[in-house]
């Protein structure tokens, strides 16, 4: 079996500083890794996903991803973040392509002026 | 396309009542699955479906039914209702499984007295 782990449940951000979210797995085989976010009052929408391939993975609103195979990571960036930014962002892992959807507890990102 | 969605929004029970929560989506996709949310425990899969059918538990069944008669309809029932059920309700869909991208609905918020 797999699982997640989010090291962060918040993260304070300045608009315009860079903001990273840390997010571990664990799991004995191969794994596809993925960044939903779900802004306040909404359900959650793809921000970018690891298949294969390249380990940098560049996602929707400048947000990237890099796969550390070695360290488990599958850590979010953003170089410059705004105030519709302020969301909540879930990391989530399966090991095959039928297989369900195991999601990390949450990194709730506020971002202030 | 209107994508998934999901009724009622917002739901108020008392404890035994049952209840259905509905699901639908006009994309085509054979999978479908209903996750609860909790604060500080992410998502967590209850039942998913991999076709007209065909129903599987996920990680915390318990309490709740499924049934899948068309590809675009996948109904939740809970049986008896409980209070550790108060929690809020997402459906989501994809065209396989957890390995594609997963549209979720807006979610039901449901508080169980």
């Amino acid at each position: 079996a797999q699982s997640v782990t989010q090291l962060d449940s918040q993260v304070p951000v300045f608009e315009e500083a860079p903001v990273e979210l840390r997010c571990n797995y664990s799991s004995s085989v191969s794994v596809y890794l993925f960044w939903y976010v779900q802004y306040p009052n909404q359900g959650l929408q793809l921000l970018l996903k690891y298949l294969s391939g390249s380990t940098l993975v560049k996602g929707i609103n400048g947000f990237e991803a890099e796969f550390n195979k070695s360290q488990t990571s599958f850590h979010l960036r953003k170089p410059s973040v705004h105030i519709s930014d302020t969301a909540e962002y879930f990391c989530a892992v399966t090991t095959d392509s039928w297989g369900k959807l195991q999601f990390g507890a949450g990194t709730q990102v506020v971002v202030t002026p | 396309n209107a994508g998934v969605t999901q009724t009622p929004k917002f739901q108020v029970l008392k404890t035994g009542q049952s209840m259905t929560l509905q699901c639908a989506q006009d994309m085509n996709h054979e999978y479908m699955s209903w996750y609860r949310q909790d604060p500080g425990m992410g998502l967590r899969l209850i039942h998913y479906s991999v076709g007209a059918g065909i129903t599987d538990q996920g990680e915390v069944p318990n309490g709740y039914n499924v049934s899948r008669s068309t590809t675009e309809d996948f109904p939740l029932r809970l049986l008896s209702a409980a209070p550790s059920q108060t929690s809020v309700y997402f459906c989501a869909s994809s065209y396989t499984g957890g390995a594609d991208t997963q549209y979720f609905g807006p979610g039901t918020r449901l508080t169980v007295l």
